[in-house]
C-alpha cells in the first residue's frame, strides 16, 4: 500500500512554532511535497523534497529523512492567516501524487 | 509560478443536465493534467489522470462515462459530468503535472446539482 499519515487537527497559537508531522511506507519513494489549502481554496504548492535534509523558505521549513520514512512541515512565527489545512502528498514513482488526509491547523490568538 | 485557471469556478445545475468544467495551463505546456473531487473536511480524491492526446486513465471506482475527459491540446483539459446527479454535488479542482512532478492546482469548480 502507499498509506500517508498525518494527524488530522492540531491547534497553536498566534507567534508560535507549530510542527506538522508526515509519515509514508518507503517502497517507491520519488518525492516528498506539501501544499497548503484554505477552506473553499485549492491547494497551493509550500515545499519539495526528495533528499535528506531540510529545506527552508522563509517561515516555512520542511524536512525529510527517506530511510525513516517521516517528513515535517515548520512553521514559524504563525499568523492568524496560516489557519488552514495542510496536505503531505507524496510520489511513488509514477506521474500521480498521493494525498495523505490533510492536517486542518487552527491558530488561535 | 505556473498558473493554472479553472472555468467555471461555481456552477449550479438541474439533475440529469450535463456539466463542462475547463482546465487550462496559462503559461506552461501541460502534457498531464489530474481531475480531484473533495468533499467537505476531506482530503483530494484523485478521479483520473489525463494526458494530451490519449484516452484519460480513470481511478478505480471513478466512472468514465459519467465523467469525461478530454485534453484535447497541451493548455486545455476539460472534465464533463453527464447527467448530474445532487450525490455529484462537490469541489472539483484539476492540476498540472511540473517538471519535478510536483502539481499545480487550479482555483477549482464549486459544483451544486439540485
Amino acid at each position: 500500500g502507499q498509506n500517508i499519515d498525518q494527524p488530522t487537527e492540531m491547534t497553536a497559537t498566534e507567534g508560535a512554532i507549530v510542527q506538522i508531522n508526515c509519515t509514508y511506507q518507503t517502497s517507491g519513494f520519488n518525492g516528498l511535497f506539501w501544499y497548503q489549502q484554505h477552506a473553499g481554496e485549492a491547494p497551493t504548492f509550500l515545499s519539495y523534497n526528495v533528499l535528506d535534509g531540510l529545506e527552508e523558505k522563509g517561515r516555512f521549513s520542511s524536512f525529510l529523512s527517506r530511510s525513516k520514512g517521516y517528513s515535517y512541515l515548520l512553521l514559524k512565527e504563525l499568523q492568524m492567516k496560516d489557519s488552514a489545512s495542510y496536505l503531505c502528498a507524496v510520489n511513488f514513482g509514477n506521474e500521480k501524487l498521493t494525498f495523505g488526509t490533510g492536517t486542518r491547523l487552527t491558530i488561535i490568538p | 509560478g505556473a498558473v493554472v485557471s479553472q472555468h467555471p469556478s461555481r456552477v449550479i445545475c438541474k439533475s440529469g443536465t450535463s456539466v463542462k468544467i475547463e482546465c487550462r495551463s496559462l503559461d506552461f505546456q501541460a502534457t498531464t493534467m489530474f481531475w480531484y473531487r473533495q468533499f467537505p473536511k476531506q482530503s483530494l480524491m484523485l478521479m483520473a489522470t489525463s494526458n494530451e492526446g490519449s484516452k484519460a486513465t480513470y481511478e478505480q471506482g471513478v466512472e468514465k462515462d459519467k465523467f469525461l475527459i478530454n485534453h484535447a491540446s497541451l493548455t486545455l483539459s476539460t472534465l464533463t459530468v453527464t447527467s448530474a446527479h445532487p450525490e455529484d454535488s462537490s469541489f472539483y479542482i484539476c492540476s498540472a503535472r511540473g517538471g519535478y512532478n510536483e502539481q499545480f492546482f487550479g482555483p477549482g469548480t464549486r459544483l451544486t446539482v439540485l
